[in-house]
């Protein structure tokens, strides 16, 4: 099957710019998360999507990260403006909707995006 | 969800097993022992997970101790293709989804 995609693979913009990261999760999986993950860090949940509606938003900074993930597939993740702390690698996951025996379904990681804030 | 501890770091031989240890003393009967890895410049790729008993798959082994405090990881064969940052995660199933909490991690250095 193929992987969770992720683009663009790298960006590198300056602080108080804005910035989109796009994903297309494996084909059937309802649940899409979007991990943030610093150097030397394990990676940090932002926001989990069950079809097209948000389940956790908690760690959201929403003052300037939005997320949407429009027909319950695709998803992009938005900064605006971005600060020299966003610089990370923003993963995206998808996982089998939760029941039955996709209950306990792995997550799928993408390759994720590279993001240098200067 | 339960916190673990792992060591920060491990090296290992290459074609030897390596046995990648992480306590989970404060895990509920409820929770599951999930590990993944990540290679450098990839995402998180899952490994197994298990409740109760040992498991195995075509990566690796999943001990779990009987008092469920504690388990390991055993990679049969180590290649250098296995050097990888390991975590361990404990979590509880969820209806809303599997969200997943990572933490540090052991970085394994797999040596020729």
């Amino acid at each position: 099957e193929a992987g969770v995609a992720q683009s663009p693979r790298y960006k590198i913009i300056e602080k108080r710019q804005s910035v989109a990261f796009w994903c297309n999760p494996i084909s059937g999986h309802a649940t899409l998360y979007w991990y943030q993950q610093i150097l030397g860090q394990g990676p940090k949940l932002l926001i989990q999507f069950q079809n097209n509606g948000v389940v956790d938003d908690s760690q959201l900074p929403k003052d300037r990260f939005s997320a949407e993930r429009l027909k319950g597939v695709d998803s992009t993740l938005k900064i605006q403006p971005a600060k020299l702390e966003d610089s990370a690698v923003y993963l995206c996951a998808s996982s089998l909707r939760a029941g039955g025996s996709s209950y306990n379904s792995p997550l799928h990681f993408g390759n994720g995006t590279r993001l240098t804030v200067t | 969800d339960a916190k673990t501890t792992q060591p920060p770091s491990m090296d290992c031989a290459e074609g030897r097993a390596a046995n990648l240890p992480c306590n989970h003393s404060t895990i509920s009967g409820n929770e599951y022992v999930y590990w993944y890895r990540q290679i450098h410049s990839q995402g998180p790729q899952y490994i197994i997970h298990g409740l109760k008993n040992n498991e195995t798959n075509e990566m690796a082994s999943l001990i779990i101790t009987e008092d469920r405090k504690s388990s390991t990881l055993i990679l049969p064969h180590a290649t250098l293709r296995d050097t990888a940052v390991y975590y361990c995660i404990v979590r509880v199933e969820r209806a809303a989804g599997n969200k997943l909490t990572f933490g540090g991690g052991t970085r394994v250095l797999v040596k020729p």
